[in-house]
């Protein structure tokens, strides 16, 4: 099992400018999240799913989207991208809400200019 | 608001120096508690939980917490740190049966273990 992929690893963006960072899960977990990283913030919940077709808000929603067309796939989508939104993108997944033992994917460093 | 602090941002310590992390929690109610720890250039991993039962939690890698009640707090400890210890530690709570999507992790704690 690759576990949970995360790509691209780095990105630049300029402001305004859209992108979609890509997480998919080869494990068959139903719950994926997105967590944002930020130096002295800890992790914040973007957005999450409980399952195919299901998404939701986290604490810092705005300026990202979500869709979950598949179990294995989960993308967020920067729609108009703006400095603040410099930050380390972290997906997670787990097989039930519960347990909260997530498993996490490696990252994307992302800079808006 | 719930808020989980780790009042530690940067700790240094020589290898087979014992370690404990702070993490206190402002939730009223019955929580769940996490230690995740982040090796340099990995992803997140969970070191060890508790939920219930006895209050002294063994995890991975000689690592064990503790949760004390009556003081909010949840310490990290580990009785001889090693070089491979390296690495970011963050505590995360959440009310019982509320769901992975109420967890709130703290800061974090950025650990050095010099050779």
């Amino acid at each position: 099992n690759a576990g949970v992929t995360q790509t691209p690893k780095f990105q630049v963006l300029k402001t305004g400018q859209s992108m979609t960072l890509q997480c998919a899960q080869d494990m068959n977990h139903e719950y994926m999240s997105w967590y944002r990283q930020d130096p002295g913030m800890g992790l914040r919940l973007i957005h999450y799913s409980v399952g195919a077709g299901i998404t939701d808000q986290g604490e810092v929603p705005n300026g990202y989207n979500v869709s979950r067309s598949t179990t294995e796939d989960f993308p967020l989508r920067l729609l108009s991208a703006a400095p603040s939104q410099t930050s380390v993108y972290f997906c997670a997944s787990s097989y039930d809400g519960s347990s909260y033992e997530q498993y996490f994917g490696p990252g994307t460093r992302l800079t808006v200019t | 608001a719930q808020s989980v602090s780790q009042h530690n941002h940067h700790v240094i310590l020589s290898e087979a120096a014992s370690l404990e992390l702070g993490c206190n929690y402002s939730y009223g109610g019955t929580v769940n508690l996490f230690w995740y720890v982040q090796y340099p250039g990995q992803h997140l991993q969970l070191l060890l939980k508790y939920f219930s039962g006895d209050p002294l939690v063994k995890g991975i890698k000689g690592f064990e917490a503790e949760f004390i009640k009556s003081k909010f707090s949840f310490n990290l400890r580990k009785p001889s740190v090693q070089w491979s210890d390296t690495a970011e530690y963050f505590c995360a709570v959440n009310l019982a049966n509320t769901g992975f999507q109420k967890l709130v992790f703290g800061t974090g704690t950025r650990l050095l273990v010099s050779p």
